[in-house]
């Protein structure tokens, strides 16, 4: 089991460029999530799968982001005509439903909009 | 609305020195769970503890140790003789339970960094 993994690792964009990140889960954890977290905050609750089905959509998740996890494996955070105020890490978990709550994060990605 | 405060911003201490961090959270439901994550410079979240909301035992777990008052509605992390290692940014997180219906989406605290001097 290699953990959660996430690509790419940093990413510098220039304002109204699109974006797409991918998270990798742990192979047996059906359940995904994605969070941002800015400097100094704790990450916050963007959406959530579970399988293939998206389940929950954060208010912070403008129409500009999309999420998508084909198959129940690994997902994409897809993020359209970018702004300065999305320059943030974006952190991806994943849970088992076996194991109550217990997420395991990957190592994020930091997006900076120039 | 659920909410997790955690009030020390910022605590700096000399290593061997016993240091708590407080968590105080806000919740409607009778069943949840409260988690502490550490995030060290590296920045990957590295999970250190779940507890239910049944469950008022407090645990240890070699120099970490944590103190959950339901009466109180607090979750505070004590690590006993802290070393330079231990430096790293901690947050606590509530989620509702994981029942079929819920999401088990983690609201965390605004964090707390702790510098661990030699």
């Amino acid at each position: 089991d290699t953990g959660v993994s996430q690509d790419p690792r940093h990413k510098i964009t220039k304002r109204g460029q699109n974006v797409t990140f991918r998270c990798d889960p742990i192979s047996e954890h059906n359940r995904l999530y994605w969070y941002r977290q800015t400097l100094g905050q704790g990450p916050e609750f963007l959406t959530y799968f579970q399988n293939e089905a998206q389940l929950e959509k954060s208010r912070l998740l403008s129409d500009r982001f999309s999420a998508e996890r084909p198959k129940g494996s690994f997902s994409t955070l897809e993020i359209q005509r970018t702004e300065q105020g999305d320059s943030a890490m974006y952190l991806c978990a994943s849970s088992s439903s076996q194991y109550r709550g217990e997420q395991y994060f990957g190592p994020g990605t930091r997006l900076t909009v120039t | 609305a659920q909410k997790v405060t955690q009030a020390q911003t910022e605590i700096s201490v000399v290593e061997k020195e016993d240091v708590t961090l407080d968590c105080v959270y806000e919740t409607r439901d009778t069943t949840y769970y409260l988690f502490w994550y550490k995030q060290p410079p590296s920045g990957e979240l590295v999970f250190l503890i779940r507890r239910n909301s049944f469950d008022e035992q407090n645990e240890i777990s070699g120099r970490y140790s944590w103190n959950f008052q339901k009466s109180t509605s607090s979750f505070n992390f004590t690590i006993t003789a802290s070393q330079v290692v231990d430096s790293a940014v901690y947050f606590c997180a509530l989620s509702e339970a994981h029942g079929s219906s819920n999401t088990g989406k983690l609201i965390f605290g605004q964090g707390t960094t702790l510098q661990v001097k030699p």
